[in-house]
């Protein structure tokens, strides 16, 4: 299995600034996914982040307005640019490793709240 | 139309009650079927998981697989408090490890 944590937990921004999230894993993966989820809405994949790869992203995500970073085979940060209130969502980090259900089980962190004023 | 449908509730019920979630899909190719249990400020976990169609029990929990139909479910027998939470369902097809999400139900059991 693989136990995600994920700073900051919540925050609440201005519009215009950018936050940069963090999401540590306990065990090296190769793969690491960014998700948005809005209220109402389903899972939403951002990108998907390879060690020593640049970020795929997902149709309607860009690289401009989501930098990803992936230093090594455990960390990944997501920075959320120019924010508007549309970016109000909670931002979940993922991994696949192997686990109890599967061998090859998504794991999620707990999220990072996000609120644009 | 939405390739994975699901209502969102919220669905209350009593304690000890029989819960049913479901889910419809219209992608044909979709072949792991997956369900995730999300609490309250915590990333979703998966709960359950199945591929291609059939039945699939653990403990209080049955996960139902109608490719026919284009319909899953998820069966919860005697239904805990502790089991209030929001219900995902996801599928994603072969050779892909990105599953596609429904909505989620939020489930509330009272004692």
């Amino acid at each position: 299995s693989a136990v995600i944590s994920q700073k900051p937990s919540r925050d609440i921004c201005q519009r215009g600034t950018s936050l940069t999230i963090q999401c540590q894993v306990d065990s090296q993966v190769t793969m690491m996914f960014w998700y948005r989820q809005q209220p109402g809405q389903s899972l939403t994949l951002i990108a998907t982040a390879n060690q020593g790869s640049e970020a795929t992203y997902e149709s309607g995500f860009v690289i401009d307005k989501f930098p990803i970073s992936r230093p090594n085979l455990t960390f990944s940060t997501l920075t959320v640019s120019n924010m508007s209130p549309e970016d109000s969502s909670i931002y979940l980090c993922s991994v696949e490793a192997p686990g109890p259900k599967s061998y090859n089980e998504q794991f999620f962190g707990p999220g990072t709240r996000l609120t644009v004023l | 139309q939405k390739e994975v449908e699901q209502d969102p509730g919220p669905l209350s019920v009593p304690e000890g009650a029989i819960v049913s979630l479901n889910c419809t899909y219209s992608n044909s190719a979709f072949q792991y079927f997956m369900w995730y249990r999300q609490y309250s400020r915590k990333g979703p976990e998966l709960l359950m998981y199945t591929y291609s169609s059939g039945n699939k029990e653990d403990g209080r929990f049955t996960a139902q697989v109608d490719k026919s139909s284009k319909y899953i479910s998820l069966f919860i027998r005697d239904s805990q408090p502790s089991d209030s939470a929001t219900y995902l369902c996801a599928m994603n097809e072969v050779g892909s490890y990105i599953p596609t999400f429904g909505r989620g139900t939020s489930l509330i059991v009272h004692p």
